[in-house]
């Protein structure tokens, strides 16, 4: 059976801190892993990784994958409130007709 | 620009009562997807359609019928309602890799 797992659960950090996020799995076939934000209401993308290494970047945040060590982590910089959401890991097997999601982050940033 | 359209957003049902969810995409994607996401839980796949005329179950179908009716809609069924159905329902549609979602349905069942 395909697992991923996300830690921490949950995270409280102040405003100007820098998180890491961490995402394993274990799975048989892997193709990519992505990287969803959700506030209140839908995810939305933030990155896709397929390749070990090679570090995809967007303003403050930034993702690598070791396919290796089978784990990616997101990092954020200088967190700010609107970064407060929770931050969902998934993996694409074999064909990459379904997503199996891992629980999921709940970061909180206060002022 | 709408992307993915959910409708309802919100519902209460009693135990036993039916209810059908509704999806639209109009990014013409072919592969179209409902989630149920719980406490603690991510989100888990109910069934999928890779394309207009199929469908698959996923990871959690039982008590869930769908229907692909064209390449924008997909919709969700509940024949019988039950308190472990309570939950927030997403659809997505897939472009490539990346799939994107609608703003939920938040369905309780009493």
């Amino acid at each position: 059976e395909d697992k991923v797992v996300q830690s921490p659960l949950s995270l409280v950090v102040h405003e100007g801190d820098t998180v890491t996020l961490n995402c394993s799995y274990e799975v048989t076939n892997f193709r990519s892993l992505l990287w969803y934000k959700q506030e209140k209401k839908a995810p939305t993308f933030l990155f896709m990784l397929t390749s070990s290494g090679i570090e995809k970047k967007s303003g403050r945040l930034s993702s690598i994958l070791d396919k290796k060590e089978l784990f990616s982590i997101l990092n954020i910089t200088a967190t700010q409130t609107g970064d407060s959401a929770v931050y969902l890991c998934a993996v694409y097997t074999g064909s990459a007709r379904q997503l199996t999601f891992g629980s999921g982050t709940q970061l909180t940033v206060l002022p | 620009n709408a992307g993915v359209t959910q409708t309802p957003k919100f519902q209460v049902l009693k135990t036993g009562q039916s209810m059908t969810l509704q999806c639209a995409q109009d990014m013409n994607h072919n592969s179209m997807y409902w989630y149920r996401q719980d406490p603690g839980m991510g989100l888990r796949l109910i069934y999928y359609s890779a394309s207009e005329g199929t469908t698959d179950k996923g990871e959690v179908p039982n008590g869930y019928n769908v229907s692909r009716l064209n390449k924008r809609e997909f919709s969700l069924r509940l024949e019988s309602a039950a308190p472990s159905q309570t939950s927030v329902y997403f659809c997505a549609s897939k472009d490539g890799y990346i799939q994107y979602f609608g703003a939920g349905t938040r369905l309780s069942v009493l």
